[in-house]
Protein backbone atom coordinates (compact mmCIF):
# COMPACT_ATOMS: atom_id res chain seq x y z
CA UNK A 1 0.00 0.00 0.00
CA UNK A 2 1.45 3.46 -0.79
CA UNK A 3 2.03 5.54 1.93
CA UNK A 4 1.02 9.65 1.91
CA UNK A 5 2.74 11.35 -0.74
CA UNK A 6 3.06 15.09 -0.48
CA UNK A 7 4.16 17.71 -2.94
CA UNK A 8 5.75 20.03 -3.99
CA UNK A 9 8.88 18.54 -1.32
CA UNK A 10 10.90 21.82 -1.15
CA UNK A 11 9.44 25.34 -2.04
CA UNK A 12 10.86 28.61 -1.99
CA UNK A 13 8.49 31.92 -2.37
CA UNK A 14 9.18 35.32 -1.06
CA UNK A 15 6.81 37.42 1.50
CA UNK A 16 3.78 38.25 0.23
CA UNK A 17 2.72 35.40 -2.18
CA UNK A 18 1.02 32.78 -1.91
CA UNK A 19 1.65 28.70 -1.93
CA UNK A 20 -0.54 25.86 -2.05
CA UNK A 21 0.46 22.22 -1.01
CA UNK A 22 -0.71 19.08 -1.68
CA UNK A 23 -1.28 15.70 0.25
CA UNK A 24 -2.85 12.37 -0.86
CA UNK A 25 -3.61 9.77 1.32
CA UNK A 26 -3.29 6.46 1.90
CA UNK A 27 -5.87 4.26 -0.05
CA UNK A 28 -9.19 4.31 1.68
CA UNK A 29 -8.13 7.06 4.59
CA UNK A 30 -11.12 9.79 4.06
CA UNK A 31 -9.44 11.87 6.74
CA UNK A 32 -6.12 13.87 6.17
CA UNK A 33 -4.84 16.57 8.91
CA UNK A 34 -2.32 19.26 8.51
CA UNK A 35 0.91 20.27 10.97
CA UNK A 36 3.48 22.86 10.99
CA UNK A 37 6.44 21.90 12.01
CA UNK A 38 9.31 24.69 13.33
CA UNK A 39 12.37 24.77 15.58
CA UNK A 40 10.45 26.82 18.18
CA UNK A 41 7.42 25.66 18.13
CA UNK A 42 7.73 22.14 17.40
CA UNK A 43 4.81 20.04 16.16
CA UNK A 44 1.52 22.13 15.74
CA UNK A 45 -1.77 20.86 14.42
CA UNK A 46 -3.25 23.02 11.99
CA UNK A 47 -6.65 21.67 10.55
CA UNK A 48 -7.92 18.03 9.91
CA UNK A 49 -10.44 17.75 6.63
CA UNK A 50 -12.85 14.60 6.99
CA UNK A 51 -15.25 13.66 4.00
CA UNK A 52 -14.67 17.20 1.92
CA UNK A 53 -15.46 18.99 5.39
CA UNK A 54 -13.07 20.67 7.79
CA UNK A 55 -13.92 18.72 11.07
CA UNK A 56 -11.47 20.27 13.41
CA UNK A 57 -9.48 23.93 13.39
CA UNK A 58 -5.88 24.60 15.39
CA UNK A 59 -4.93 27.94 16.42
CA UNK A 60 -3.75 30.00 13.20
CA UNK A 61 -4.54 32.84 11.39
CA UNK A 62 -6.85 32.51 8.11
CA UNK A 63 -4.22 32.77 5.75
CA UNK A 64 -3.92 29.52 6.32
CA UNK A 65 -6.77 26.88 4.74
CA UNK A 66 -7.55 24.46 3.15
CA UNK A 67 -9.60 21.90 1.09
CA UNK A 68 -10.59 18.17 0.85
CA UNK A 69 -11.82 16.89 -2.37
CA UNK A 70 -13.84 13.48 -3.22
CA UNK A 71 -10.77 11.35 -3.22
CA UNK A 72 -10.03 12.34 0.03
CA UNK A 73 -7.29 14.56 -1.65
CA UNK A 74 -5.96 17.76 0.22
CA UNK A 75 -4.48 20.83 -0.19
CA UNK A 76 -3.04 23.70 2.09
CA UNK A 77 -3.07 27.37 1.58
CA UNK A 78 -1.35 30.05 2.76
CA UNK A 79 -1.83 33.41 1.26
CA UNK A 80 0.23 36.60 1.71
CA UNK A 81 3.19 34.94 3.63
CA UNK A 82 5.21 35.86 6.11
CA UNK A 83 8.89 35.10 6.77
CA UNK A 84 7.20 32.93 9.94
CA UNK A 85 5.55 30.87 7.97
CA UNK A 86 8.66 28.90 6.77
CA UNK A 87 8.64 25.42 8.04
CA UNK A 88 7.83 21.90 7.08
CA UNK A 89 4.29 21.50 6.72
CA UNK A 90 3.11 17.65 6.99
CA UNK A 91 0.14 16.31 6.40
CA UNK A 92 -1.36 12.88 8.42
CA UNK A 93 -3.94 10.61 6.84
CA UNK A 94 -6.37 8.49 8.68
CA UNK A 95 -9.39 5.79 8.06
CA UNK A 96 -11.32 9.16 10.45
CA UNK A 97 -13.63 6.85 11.52
CA UNK A 98 -13.93 6.23 15.37
CA UNK A 99 -14.37 2.28 16.23
CA UNK A 100 -12.94 -0.24 18.30
CA UNK A 101 -9.46 0.37 17.39
CA UNK A 102 -7.14 3.43 17.21
CA UNK A 103 -7.35 5.77 14.14
CA UNK A 104 -3.89 5.80 13.92
CA UNK A 105 -1.99 8.63 12.08
CA UNK A 106 0.64 8.04 8.99
CA UNK A 107 2.76 11.25 8.08
CA UNK A 108 3.88 11.99 4.50
CA UNK A 109 7.09 13.32 4.33
CA UNK A 110 6.56 16.79 4.49
CA UNK A 111 6.83 19.93 2.19
CA UNK A 112 10.00 22.67 3.21
CA UNK A 113 8.60 26.09 2.72
CA UNK A 114 10.95 28.41 2.72
CA UNK A 115 9.94 32.37 2.54
CA UNK A 116 12.55 34.90 2.02
CA UNK B 1 -6.37 17.09 25.19
CA UNK B 2 -3.94 15.34 27.43
CA UNK B 3 -0.81 16.98 27.73
CA UNK B 4 2.82 15.01 27.88
CA UNK B 5 6.18 14.96 29.45
CA UNK B 6 8.98 13.19 28.35
CA UNK B 7 12.78 13.65 28.81
CA UNK B 8 13.98 16.68 26.19
CA UNK B 9 17.49 14.21 25.66
CA UNK B 10 18.67 10.92 26.17
CA UNK B 11 22.25 9.09 25.36
CA UNK B 12 22.61 5.37 24.99
CA UNK B 13 25.46 3.11 22.79
CA UNK B 14 24.69 1.02 19.91
CA UNK B 15 23.51 -2.72 21.31
CA UNK B 16 22.23 -0.90 24.51
CA UNK B 17 18.38 -1.21 25.46
CA UNK B 18 16.98 2.05 25.84
CA UNK B 19 14.04 3.14 27.61
CA UNK B 20 12.14 6.66 27.24
CA UNK B 21 8.99 7.48 29.61
CA UNK B 22 6.36 9.18 29.04
CA UNK B 23 4.36 11.36 31.82
CA UNK B 24 0.37 11.51 30.57
CA UNK B 25 -1.06 12.56 34.54
CA UNK B 26 -4.25 13.75 32.76
CA UNK B 27 -4.92 10.90 30.78
CA UNK B 28 -8.90 9.99 29.77
CA UNK B 29 -10.69 6.60 29.61
CA UNK B 30 -11.06 6.62 25.81
CA UNK B 31 -7.10 7.90 25.44
CA UNK B 32 -4.75 5.57 23.86
CA UNK B 33 -1.12 6.05 23.80
CA UNK B 34 0.67 6.43 20.95
CA UNK B 35 4.85 6.96 19.60
CA UNK B 36 6.55 8.18 16.33
CA UNK B 37 9.72 8.51 15.61
CA UNK B 38 10.77 11.51 13.59
CA UNK B 39 14.63 11.92 11.63
CA UNK B 40 15.49 15.54 10.98
CA UNK B 41 13.42 16.62 7.97
CA UNK B 42 10.94 13.69 7.66
CA UNK B 43 7.36 13.13 8.77
CA UNK B 44 6.79 11.49 12.21
CA UNK B 45 6.87 7.69 11.87
CA UNK B 46 4.85 5.27 13.74
CA UNK B 47 6.02 3.00 16.15
CA UNK B 48 3.95 1.32 18.61
CA UNK B 49 0.34 1.95 20.40
CA UNK B 50 -0.92 0.66 22.86
CA UNK B 51 -4.20 1.08 25.71
CA UNK B 52 -3.04 -1.04 28.54
CA UNK B 53 -0.21 -3.42 30.54
CA UNK B 54 1.71 -4.57 27.27
CA UNK B 55 2.20 -3.89 23.78
CA UNK B 56 5.18 -5.48 21.32
CA UNK B 57 5.84 -5.26 17.82
CA UNK B 58 8.93 -6.05 15.92
CA UNK B 59 10.81 -2.55 16.95
CA UNK B 60 10.05 -1.65 19.92
CA UNK B 61 7.72 -2.19 23.54
CA UNK B 62 5.38 -0.49 24.93
CA UNK B 63 5.00 -0.94 28.96
CA UNK B 64 1.82 1.13 30.64
CA UNK B 65 1.14 0.38 33.82
CA UNK B 66 -2.34 0.14 35.60
CA UNK B 67 -2.83 3.89 36.09
CA UNK B 68 -1.68 4.81 32.74
CA UNK B 69 -0.43 7.80 33.79
CA UNK B 70 2.89 7.28 31.94
CA UNK B 71 4.28 5.38 29.78
CA UNK B 72 7.60 3.25 29.02
CA UNK B 73 8.59 3.10 25.17
CA UNK B 74 11.59 0.05 25.00
CA UNK B 75 14.19 0.17 22.08
CA UNK B 76 16.01 -2.97 22.03
CA UNK B 77 19.83 -3.09 21.45
CA UNK B 78 19.70 0.57 19.61
CA UNK B 79 21.69 0.88 16.32
CA UNK B 80 23.10 4.40 15.11
CA UNK B 81 20.32 4.45 12.67
CA UNK B 82 17.79 5.10 15.98
CA UNK B 83 19.26 8.52 16.38
CA UNK B 84 15.74 10.69 16.61
CA UNK B 85 13.34 12.43 18.50
CA UNK B 86 10.73 10.25 19.51
CA UNK B 87 7.08 11.76 20.65
CA UNK B 88 4.93 10.53 22.68
CA UNK B 89 1.06 11.68 21.90
CA UNK B 90 -2.51 10.93 23.93
CA UNK B 91 -5.64 11.00 22.27
CA UNK B 92 -8.96 9.26 22.17
CA UNK B 93 -10.86 7.17 19.82
CA UNK B 94 -13.01 9.58 18.41
CA UNK B 95 -10.22 12.80 18.72
CA UNK B 96 -10.73 13.38 15.24
CA UNK B 97 -6.94 13.09 14.65
CA UNK B 98 -6.33 16.38 16.71
CA UNK B 99 -2.95 15.01 18.45
CA UNK B 100 -0.50 17.30 21.01
CA UNK B 101 3.01 16.57 20.47
CA UNK B 102 5.06 17.50 23.15
CA UNK B 103 8.30 18.74 22.81
CA UNK B 104 9.31 15.00 21.97
CA UNK B 105 12.92 13.43 23.42
CA UNK B 106 16.52 13.59 21.42
CA UNK B 107 17.78 10.32 21.36
CA UNK B 108 21.44 10.25 20.48
CA UNK B 109 23.00 6.80 19.63
CA UNK B 110 26.69 6.69 19.67
CA UNK B 111 28.84 4.14 18.49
Amino acid sequence: KAGVTQTPRYLIKTRGQQVTLSCSPISGHRSVSWYQQTPGQGLQFLFEYFSETQRNKGNFPGRFSGRQFSNSRSEMNVSTLELGDSALYLCASSTGLAGASPDTQYFGPGTRLTVL
Amino acid sequence: LAKTTQPISMDSYEGQEVNITCSHNNIATNDYITWYQQFPSQGPRFIIQGYKTKVTNEVASLFIPADRKSSTLSLPRVSLSDTAVYYCLVGALYNFNKFYFGSGTKLNVKP
